[in-house]
């Protein structure tokens, strides 16, 4: 079946570093991939999508580019802020627009002054 | 601008209790949809509701989970006789297209007793 891996948290950073965080996905058919956020006692939000191969989401400084070739579409950050601390979720849509979305596991982003 | 609502943002019940979970998706919304997410796991998918019916379900969305939409506003999600395992934060999200981007709720943290 269809399925998202992520890197392994916790991640640390300092203020204005470069952050990557992997993702990594399995699916049957053609799927939309998603990268959503969860600040601290809060619901899930969209931060990023893309639709078909090459496409790159950008929301709030964030990236991600879908690579169907390796079937990739890891997050990055040129300056992270202590405001970005929180857990990223990856996520596919298969078919696109499918009755479901499936997550990977989280990785939860530390970012320290 | 328009969001999904839940309520109650807390429960806590006693194993064994019936507990309904209510959601308000977006007004022009026709997909829904029920996710899970036990403390510091991945979120998971439950159900999905297109017309009045069920779509999909997940193996996790036994014989002791039900979905309604009693009216043109609410989307609820009764679970029969909670067990301790049940307890989780909950997640409603609508979307209006499938193709379209989906959108969640602020959660329902349920605690079982």
């Amino acid at each position: 079946g269809d399925s998202v891996t992520q890197m392994e948290g916790p991640v640390t950073l300092s203020e204005e570093a470069f952050l990557t965080i992997n993702c990594t996905y399995t699916a049957t058919g053609y799927p939309s991939l998603f990268w959503y956020v969860q600040y601290p006692g809060e619901g899930l939000q969209l931060l990023l999508k893309a639709t078909k191969a090459d496409d790159k989401g950008s929301n709030k400084g964030f990236e991600a580019t879908y690579r169907k070739e390796t079937t990739s579409f890891h997050l990055e950050k040129g300056s992270v802020q202590v405001s970005d601390s929180a857990v990223y979720f990856c996520a596919l849509s298969d078919p696109p627009g499918g009755f479901k979305t499936i997550f990977g596991a989280g990785t939860r982003l530390f970012v320290k002054a | 601008e328009p969001e999904v609502t839940q309520t109650p943002s807390h429960q806590v019940t006693q194993m064994g209790q019936e507990v309904i979970l209510r959601c308000v998706p977006i007004s022009n919304h026709l997909y829904f949809y029920w996710y899970r997410q036990i403390l510091g796991q991945k979120v998971e998918f439950l159900v999905s509701f297109y017309n009045n019916e069920i779509s999909e379900k997940s193996e996790i969305f036994d014989d002791q989970f039900s979905v309604e939409r009693p009216d043109g506003s609410n989307f609820t999600l009764k679970i029969r006789s909670t067990k301790l395992e049940d307890s989780a934060m909950y997640f409603c999200a609508s979307k209006r297209q499938p193709q379209e981007t989906q959108y969640f709720g602020p959660g329902t943290r349920l605690l079982v007793l």
